[in-house]
């Protein structure tokens, strides 16, 4: 593995189930992020972490949860899916001081929710 | 008066034009700014860091002026390749809590015909 992995890359999901998406990196990135972009209206930032063992609060939360067991991973959970959760999501670290810039992006997971 | 604001597009120039996008930020707290490059359904990529003394990287031209709150990205001698959509970034320390968070602006979308 090299920089980030997400899973799945694609998903197709019924309203009211619960989903997962699973974020890896091999970075040791202190930082990581998770992002929806919608057409339109760009990149919105969901849930952040600064470090293992917290996270906050983005533009765009409610619906979303998200923990950080460890370094390593940023998993992103939908309790209970609705349309409007129908987007393209990335997942991204970066090192602990974030002003470089630089976020690492992965793939996208792109998720149409029915 | 949205947070980081940019022309839509799209912009159509032939192979070898010089074009040029602006971006204009809302809060003068901003700190870094940035400029990323995202391809079709792939994810964002870092393509430079934008200087308050203006910087340059083989054909891409970035410059910043605080004044007017605004940066500007030049790309001259345009390739097919550049073909893409770019993301003006601002990093506004402290915002909302997370630590150097980065807005993204919607993109300005690019397009180089042969």
């Amino acid at each position: 593995i090299a920089g980030i992995t997400q899973a799945p890359t694609s998903q197709i999901l019924a309203a009211g189930r619960r989903m997962t998406l699973r974020c890896t990196q091999d970075m040791r990135h202190n930082a990581m992020y998770w992002y929806r972009q919608d057409l339109g209206l760009g990149l919105r930032l969901i849930h952040y972490s600064n470090t293992a063992g917290t996270t906050g609060k983005g533009e765009v939360p409610d619906g979303y949860s998200v923990s950080r067991a460890n370094t390593d991973d940023f998993p992103l959970t939908l309790a209970s899916a609705v349309p409007s959760q129908t987007s393209v999501y990335f997942c991204a670290s970066s090192d602990s001081h974030g002003v470089t810039g630089e976020l690492f992006f992965g793939e996208g997971s792109r998720l149409t929710v029915l | 008066r949205k947070e980081v604001e940019q022309d839509p597009g799209p912009f159509n120039v032939p192979e070898g034009a010089t074009v040029a996008f602006n971006c204009t930020y809302s809060n003068s707290a901003s700190q870094s700014f940035f400029w990323y490059r995202q391809d079709c359904r792939k994810e964002p990529k870092l393509l430079m860091s934008v200087y308050s003394s203006g910087n340059e990287d083989g054909r891409f031209t970035a410059q910043l002026n605080r004044a007017s709150q605004y940066i500007s990205l030049l790309i001259r001698d345009s390739k097919l390749s550049d073909s893409a959509t770019y993301l003006c970034v601002v990093n506004i320390r402290n915002y909302g809590g997370s630590q150097g968070n980065l807005i993204f602006g919607k993109g300005t979308k690019l397009s180089v015909k042969p």
